[in-house]
């Protein structure tokens, strides 16, 4: 299986400034690479899908960019509703795998 | 518009199965994949398997093999997860969500916890 590992695994920043999230994968994946949120209590919401399309709906403020094992996902200016986890997916090969996720707060 | 609308809480005793349901609205059910996923409070979340609607063919995670079973009804829009030989180890929250390629997963059910308890 391929791992999937994020970092940091939790993340304090302020209102207003830019955020990079990490995710590498112990194989090349080939792009297929999505970005998910989630809120507490709520199902995930897809952001960005292989590697650097931006979902319908998702503030251009989200992106992603990567290629090979490493993959980022960038806000480029964080507001307080982008208070979530966030996990990275590969869909390359079976069995789809996520990372271990990275938990956003507001400084 | 989309919707993914999963069925109610369930409280099952051990060695007990249960079936979830996703009942879906708004797109063309019987050509689509569904997706079925596994995510203990906190923790992060596990792909279990994929069924086409078309055809009502799968695919498993191997860690769930023996453990979840995926249909769908098409005539009902719905797609079903059956879960065998409950243990605790199984409580968790279960999602169902659409996977439309290229995008992946786009939709997604609102969750379902699955508590095993005695």
């Amino acid at each position: 299986d391929i791992q999937m590992t994020q970092s940091p695994s939790f993340l304090s920043a302020s209102v207003g400034e830019r955020v990079t999230l990490s995710c590498k994968a112990s194989q090349n994946i080939n792009k297929y690479l999505d970005w998910y949120q989630q809120k507490l209590g709520e199902a995930p919401k897809l952001l960005i899908y292989n590697t650097n399309n931006l979902h319908t709906g998702i503030p251009s403020r989200f992106s992603g960019s990567g290629s090979g094992t490493d993959y980022t996902l960038t806000i480029s200016s964080l507001q307080p509703e982008d208070v979530a986890t966030y996990f990275c997916l590969q869909r390359n090969s079976w069995p789809l795998t996520f990372g271990s996720g990275t938990k956003l707060e507001i400084k | 518009q989309v919707k993914l609308q999963q069925s109610g809480a369930e409280l099952v005793k051990p060695g007990a199965s249960v079936k979830l349901s996703c009942k879906t609205s708004g797109y063309t059910f019987s050509t689509s994949y569904m997706s079925w996923f596994k995510q203990i409070p906190g923790q992060s979340i596990e792909w279990i398997g994929m069924i086409y609607a078309g055809d009502g063919g799968t695919g498993y995670n191997q860690k769930f093999k023996g453990k979840a079973t995926l249909t769908v009804d098409t005539s009902s829009s719905t797609a079903y997860m059956d879960l065998s030989s409950l243990t605790t180890e199984d409580s968790a929250v279960y999602f169902c969500a659409r996977n439309e390629q290229p995008r992946g997963f786009d939709y997604w059910g609102q969750g379902v916890m699955v508590t095993v308890s005695s």
